[in-house]
């Protein structure tokens, strides 16, 4: 039982540059969501998805698309990066059907863009 | 706008001592508050939370404290130890859909 899983651990983007974070819980939970994490900052929701085939935006989603691919993943897409966007990156899931509001992280993915 | 506000961005406490760990809010539609306890390099992990229609939530050390009159909530730790040095984050949330407002955390350490 591995909880929230998150690929890379870390990653070097040139601006410009794409890619996809990936995410994937083995908690059956309904619920997933995209966090980023800034120094001396808390975390601030990109976005999230309350169920499978459902997504929203969150506080702050310039920049970004997601996909909820099916109930156990759910991927943050940065079409062209830009430095405004090194960050840790954490996924999160939780299972708002049963009233429980807490979420369970990954571990983090430490994104940085020259 | 900061809507969950952990003001003291760090506490140091003795060993065996209590750690009071204070956030406040804005927004009173917030119905659910939650704390975080995150290490170095590693993801948030949940402690304890408190919905609104309480006033005090305990997990063994752990004990939240929820004054909505105040809008303030605080986490008491007692008695700390040393593992329990890490940033806390304070959270909360208005919906069903637990989509989570964090305030900027406190680093807590604890001497031996």
């Amino acid at each position: 039982n591995a909880g929230v899983t998150q690929t890379p651990k870390f990653q070097v983007l040139k601006t410009g540059q794409s890619m996809t974070l990936q995410c994937a819980q083995d908690m059956n939970h309904n619920s997933m969501y995209w966090y980023r994490q800034d120094p001396g900052m808390g975390l601030r929701l990109i976005y999230y998805s309350a169920s499978e085939g459902t997504t929203d935006k969150g506080e702050v989603p310039n920049g970004y698309n997601v996909s909820r691919l099916n109930k156990r993943e759910f991927s943050l897409r940065l079409e062209s990066a830009a430095p405004s966007q090194t960050s840790v990156y954490f996924c999160a899931s939780s299972e708002v059907f049963t009233g429980r509001h807490e979420q369970y992280f990954g571990p983090g993915t430490r994104l940085t863009v020259t | 706008d900061q809507q969950v506000k952990q003001n003291s961005p760090s506490l140091s406490v003795q060993e065996g001592r209590i750690s009071i760990l204070n956030c406040d809010y804005t927004n009173s539609m917030f119905d659910y508050f939650l704390w975080y306890k995150k290490y170095p390099a590693e993801g948030p992990t949940f402690l304890i939370s408190i919905s609104s229609i309480k006033d005090k939530n305990e997990d063994g050390r752990f004990t939240v404290f929820l004054n909505k009159s105040a809008k303030h909530l605080s986490l008491h730790i007692v008695p700390s130890q040393p593992g329990d040095s890490a940033v806390y984050f304070c959270a909360a949330t208005p919906d069903h859909w637990g989509k989570l407002t964090f305030g900027k955390g406190i680093t807590l350490s604890v001497r031996p």
